[in-house]
């Protein structure tokens, strides 16, 4: 079964450093998300991007947060200047049709900001 | 807001017993409702989802009912296995706000011994 692949699926970085989270989402899908989890902490949409531009974001995703589908495969995360509280598990999602509302989701990287 | 609540875990089972997880919701409108489900090591995915009022959900003999007059979605399954051993998250999606957009619970883990 086609699955979302996202990498690193650990990241350690320095706060203050700039990070890219990479995601190659289902082929054929055109929607496409990205959600965080911290620690003990609900899973929470950050941004929905369809059709190269955000359709939605969230509170959490300010001015640091960027998404880019560079070339019709990676959809990335961005993160310019990290802070600790960005510590999470990252989720990239991706989905065929919105009508079918069903999300496949990555296994996730999880991000450190030490 | 909307918001979704579901029971605290850890649910520990022996195989073969009867799961339920209650979840109740908070929307406005007349949101999907989804169960998914969270293998160890792998991302979230779509175990079983139900669109509007009294419609039942089903998968892998899992299922829930969307009951609105109690805005609740509970997961039942009769007779678990030590494979169904994993994180089960309840959501919704309003379209009436977004589509794509999941508010998810805080998760629910299962672990079922032989």
């Amino acid at each position: 079964e086609p699955e979302v692949t996202q990498t690193p699926s650990h990241q350690v970085t320095q706060m203050g450093q700039e990070v890219i989270l990479r995601c190659v989402p289902i082929s054929n899908h055109l929607y496409f998300y990205w959600y965080r989890q911290i620690l003990g902490q609900k899973v929470e949409f950050l941004v929905s991007f369809y059709n190269n531009e955000i359709s939605e974001k969230s509170e959490i995703f300010d001015d640091q947060f960027s998404v880019e589908r560079p070339d019709g495969s990676n959809f990335t995360l961005k993160i310019r200047s990290t802070k600790l509280e960005d510590s999470a598990m990252y989720f990239c999602a991706s989905e065929e049709d919105r009508a079918l509302e069903k999300l496949f989701f990555g296994s996730g990287t999880q991000l450190s900001v030490l | 807001g909307n918001s979704v609540t579901q029971m605290e875990g850890p649910v520990t089972l022996s195989e073969e017993a009867f799961l339920t997880i209650n979840c109740t919701y908070t929307a406005t409108g007349y949101p999907s409702l989804f169960w998914y489900v969270q293998y160890p090591g792998e991302g979230l995915q779509l175990l079983l989802k139900a669109t509007k009022a009294d419609d039942k959900g089903s998968n892998k003999g899992f299922e829930a009912t969307y009951r609105k007059e109690t805005t609740s979605f509970h997961l039942e399954k009769g007779s678990v296995q030590v494979s169904d051993s994993a994180v089960y998250f309840c959501a919704l999606s309003s379209r009436t706000d977004s589509w794509g957009k999941l508010q998810f619970g805080a998760g629910t883990q299962v672990v079922v011994t032989p």
